[in-house]
């Protein structure tokens, strides 16, 4: 069974200052990785999808990078307006489903 | 155009009674995925559809859980005889083919 696990829960920064939120995975043949930013009373919203290991993805002050067992999402000199709680899903290739499996979440406060 | 629309965002409802909940995808997508989101959890898989079949519904918690899509649009999630432990957010994805999901502000369930 695909499981996704992510840590910390929560984080809590001051403006500037960077870190890395982790997702560990198993899943059997991976189709992909997905992270979502979630803000409060709102759908996830779609950041990065990555493929195989090795891979990296950037938007603005998020890097994501990928190895055969974990995710992780960079965060460079966050600001205020990057709180959210950031979900990591993978895709497995059992059964041919099309469905996501989620984390739980981190839930990320930047304070100015 | 418009985003994923989902109704009505509340419902709250009592014990037993039948509920239908429903999702308006993004125009032109393929697939529609129905996702189940307790308070401080990831979204659960509970079944989609491509086009109007319905592809996978592994993830429906029991057969008082049912789901349609009769012309391959507008999708309706129904629960019949509904219980407390039914209580939570209920969204609604689609998806163009691009392997981007995009969800919808989700249906607050409230069972009394």
């Amino acid at each position: 069974e695909d499981q996704v696990t992510q840590s910390p829960e929560a984080l809590r920064l001051q403006e500037g200052e960077s870190s890395s939120l982790n997702c560990s995975y198993t899943v059997s043949g991976l189709r992909g990785l997905f992270w979502y930013r979630q803000d409060p009373g709102k759908g996830p919203e779609f950041l990065f999808t990555l493929y195989s290991a090795g891979e990296e993805k950037e938007k603005e002050r998020l890097k994501a990078t990928l190895t055969k067992k974990e995710s992780f999402l960079h965060i460079t000199a966050p600001k205020p307006e990057d709180s959210a709680t950031y979900l990591c899903a993978v895709q497995g290739t059992q059964g041919g489903s099309e469905k996501l499996v989620f984390g739980k979440g981190t839930k990320l406060t930047v304070n100015p | 155009g418009a985003g994923v629309s989902q109704s009505p965002r509340y419902k709250v409802t009592k014990r037993g009674q039948d509920v239908a909940l429903r999702c308006d995808p993004i125009s032109g997508h393929v697939s529609l995925y129905w996702y189940r989101q307790a308070l401080g959890q990831g979204p659960e898989f509970l079944t989609y559809f491509n086009y109007e079949a319905q592809q996978d519904k592994s993830g429906l918690p029991n057969d008082r859980f049912s789901a349609e899509r009769p012309e391959g649009s507008i999708s309706t999630l129904t629960i019949q005889r509904t219980e407390q432990r039914d209580s939570a957010m209920y969204r609604c994805a689609s998806s163009g083919g691009s392997r981007v999901w995009y969800f919808g502000p989700g249906t607050r369930l409230l069972v009394l």
